[in-house]
């Protein structure tokens, strides 16, 4: 009954790889987002969809792409990993302008890119 | 561009005491403004919801403010337990920017017991 879930909870991999982090939501929420949490613990929106189409995309390298199939899913994909993409990154869900509006997160993917 | 600030960045008390963590924001036109609580290596978790239009909320021993106005917002924690110890973070949902949530630095507190 996780109300935001995503996988992996962990992910080592070396650098130039390409890897993928999935999330899903079960509230019912229109939009989904990325969050990135750098080493200093700061949060930063990556990327937010709504109802599947793309609404924010913040500066990020174009290695990382996100992907929404349908508005219960927002995956990550990011392509030639780089050491400075190591970070915990967070899916999260909200309803974009119904109230009540809160955000709901998920338990975060911690990457370590070696 | 909406900034949020989080003061003080880090809070010892000794168990018992009341907590008293502040948040400023520079754009008053937001959605709402929501507090979380982050433990070490974990996720975030919902602590208090406050709309623009209310004035505050409160569940158990948290108490939120919020003035909207002055681009303020106050957690208060009563009667502070070592469980507690964690880092708070408040948040601010736009208006503008996609409704995006904007997020301050933190407050990193211990409760000593």
């Amino acid at each position: 009954d996780t109300a935001v879930s995503q996988t992996p909870k962990y992910l080592v991999t070396q650098m130039g790889n390409d890897k993928s982090i999935k999330c899903e939501q079960n509230l019912g929420h229109d939009t989904m987002y990325w969050y990135k949490q750098d080493s200093k613990k700061f949060l930063k929106i990556m990327f937010s969809y709504n109802n599947k189409e793309l609404i924010i995309n913040e500066t990020v390298p174009n290695r990382f792409s996100p992907k929404s199939p349908d508005k219960a899913h927002l995956n990550l994909h990011i392509n030639s990993l780089e050491l400075g993409d190591s970070a915990v990154y967070f899916c999260a869900s909200s309803n974009r302008d119904r109230a009540p509006g809160g955000y709901t997160f998920g338990s975060g993917t911690r990457l370590t890119v070696v | 561009k909406q900034e949020v600030t989080q003061i003080p960045a880090a809070l010892s008390v000794p168990e018992g005491e009341n907590l008293v963590l502040n948040c400023s924001f520079t754009d008053s036109a937001i959605y709402n403004l929501q507090w979380f609580r982050q433990d070490p290596g974990k996720g975030l978790t919902s602590l208090l919801l406050i709309q623009s239009s209310q004035r505050e909320q409160t569940s158990g021993r948290l108490n939120a403010s919020l003035d909207k106005s002055s681009g303020r917002s106050t957690l208060y924690i009563a009667a502070s337990q070592p469980g507690d110890s964690a880092t708070y973070l408040c948040a601010v949902k736009d208006k503008a920017a996609g409704n995006k949530l904007t997020f301050g630095g933190g407050t990193r507190v211990l409760v000593k017991p």
